[in-house]
């Protein structure tokens, strides 16, 4: 089963400010590889699939980069509506199967 | 527009089988490439998937939860149903159906996502 390391935990950072998230798979998941932020009390919103496809509606801000075992979500300039917690998820062909990393929280220093 | 929704026992007793339905409109789970997953989410912890079905009736389970779960879908209906059996309190969490694909592909993520219901597991 493929595990998801997300890293940091916590980034503690200021509006306007550069985000980069990390998050690594214990093997090779090519890029079928998507990040989701989640607000409190509300379902997740997929911000990115494939590694790198923005879904419809995520701003511009919002990019997603890497493939094999490690990506990258990178938010250009934080507004403040940005600050969440983002998951990592990853779509496994053989077996078919989906795992979550455990989530980094964003949040304003 | 895509919209899903979760119905289903807000309260259920260890032991006992949760029987969720989501129920869907806005598209149609006899197009090639979509699937309806479900997800749940401890309170204050992260996502955990649980099990998907596509428009193929391919079925898939989380391999630490597949014993338990079963996963159907009923097209005319818009239905996709998730039953888990033997509950226990650390199944407690809210559980979401989400959809994924579109015309002829796959893609890795869930776009649509219902509201979520919270199931709590006690006697």
């Amino acid at each position: 089963e493929i595990v998801l390391t997300q890293s940091p935990a916590t980034l503690s950072l200021s509006p306007g400010e550069r985000a980069t998230l990390s998050c690594r798979a214990s093997q090779s998941v090519s890029s079928y590889l998507a990040w989701y932020q989640q607000k409190p009390g509300q379902a997740p919103r997929l911000l990115i699939y494939d590694a790198s496809n923005r879904a419809t509606g995520i701003p511009a801000r919002f990019s997603g980069s890497g493939s094999g075992t490690d990506f990258t979500l990178t938010i250009s300039s934080l507004e403040p509506e940005d600050f969440a917690v983002y998951y990592c998820q990853q779509r496994s062909n053989w077996p078919l199967m989906y795992t979550f990393g455990q989530g980094t929280k964003l949040e304003i220093k | 527009q895509i919209t899903l929704k979760e119905s289903g026992p807000t309260l259920v007793k260890p032991t006992q089988t949760l029987t969720l339905t989501c129920t869907f409109s806005g598209f149609s789970l006899s197009t090639s490439g979509v699937g309806v997953g479900w997800i749940r989410q401890p309170p204050g912890k992260a996502l955990e998937w649980l099990a998907l079905i596509y428009w193929n009736d391919d079925k898939r389970y989380s391999p630490s939860l597949k014993s338990r779960l079963t996963i159907t879908k009923d097209t005319s209906k818009n239905q996709v149903v998730l039953t888990m059996t033997n509950m226990d309190p650390v199944d407690t969490a809210t559980y979401y159906c989400a959809h994924t694909g579109y015309a002829g592909v796959i893609i890795s993520g869930f776009d649509y996502w219902g509201q979520g219901t919270l199931v709590t597991v006690s006697s």
